[in-house]
């Protein structure tokens, strides 16, 4: 069974800041990954995915994430974040046979002035 | 393209009457999604398709929900008869070949 786990269910950071929210996963198989955003009243919109082809996916608006495998990481990092970055993020695995992918709990990031 | 639409944005309905939300995903789109989000319990997977066949229903709750899927642009979503507790935001996605999931608008779904 495959699953993720997102660390903080909300983070806070001031703009201009690094942005860094984590999550780790867990699969019996090598596994695609996933980060999506969620802005408010709207559906998730795919960030950046990961399939084997580099460890470092580089995705929209400046975000990037690391697979990391000794770790089962895949976290997500912005050099420095901005108002519009406010958003709920949700890190996702799947099984590269299968058609399902596997959310994880969300992480809502908050920008102070 | 104009992504996945769902259709009604917002549905507001009295506990017991039959509600339908409508899917429709993207063209060429293989596999077809239905979520469903709250506070509570986050995002789950309802039900999804691949061409057409439904593959896995594990996570409908209960038999007053149904899907179906008669074609490959069109998907619908039926609650029957429908109760407060199903309250939330019901999202359809669709995907080709585990590319990633595109998401719809949602449907707001409010039982008094």
């Amino acid at each position: 069974a495959q699953s993720v786990t997102q660390l903080g269910s909300h983070v806070s950071v001031s703009e201009g800041a690094l942005v860094l929210l984590r999550c780790n996963y867990s699969s019996s198989v090598p596994p695609y990954l996933f980060w999506y955003v969620q802005y408010p009243n709207q559906g998730l919109q795919l960030l950046l995915k990961y399939t084997s082809a580099a460890t470092l996916v580089k995705g929209i608006n400046g975000f990037e994430a690391e697979f990391k495998k000794s770790e089962t990481s895949f976290h997500l990092t912005k050099p420095s974040a901005h108002m519009s970055d406010a958003a709920e993020y949700f890190c996702a695995v799947s099984d590269r046979s299968a058609s399902k992918i596997i959310f994880g709990s969300g992480t809502r990031l908050s920008i102070r002035p | 393209d104009a992504g996945v639409i769902q259709s009604p944005r917002h549905e507001v309905t009295e506990m017991g009457q039959e509600v339908t939300l409508r899917c429709k995903p993207i063209s060429g789109h293989n596999s077809l999604f239905w979520y469903r989000q709250t506070m509570m319990r986050g995002l789950e997977l309802l039900i999804y398709f691949n061409n057409n066949v439904p593959i896995d229903d594990s996570g409908m709750p209960e038999d007053r929900f149904s899907a179906k899927m008669p074609n490959a642009s069109f998907s619908t979503l039926k609650i029957q008869p429908s109760e407060p507790r199903d309250s939330a935001v019901y999202f359809c996605a669709s995907d080709v070949n585990n590319y990633g999931y595109t998401f719809g608008s949602g449907t707001r779904l409010t039982v008094v």
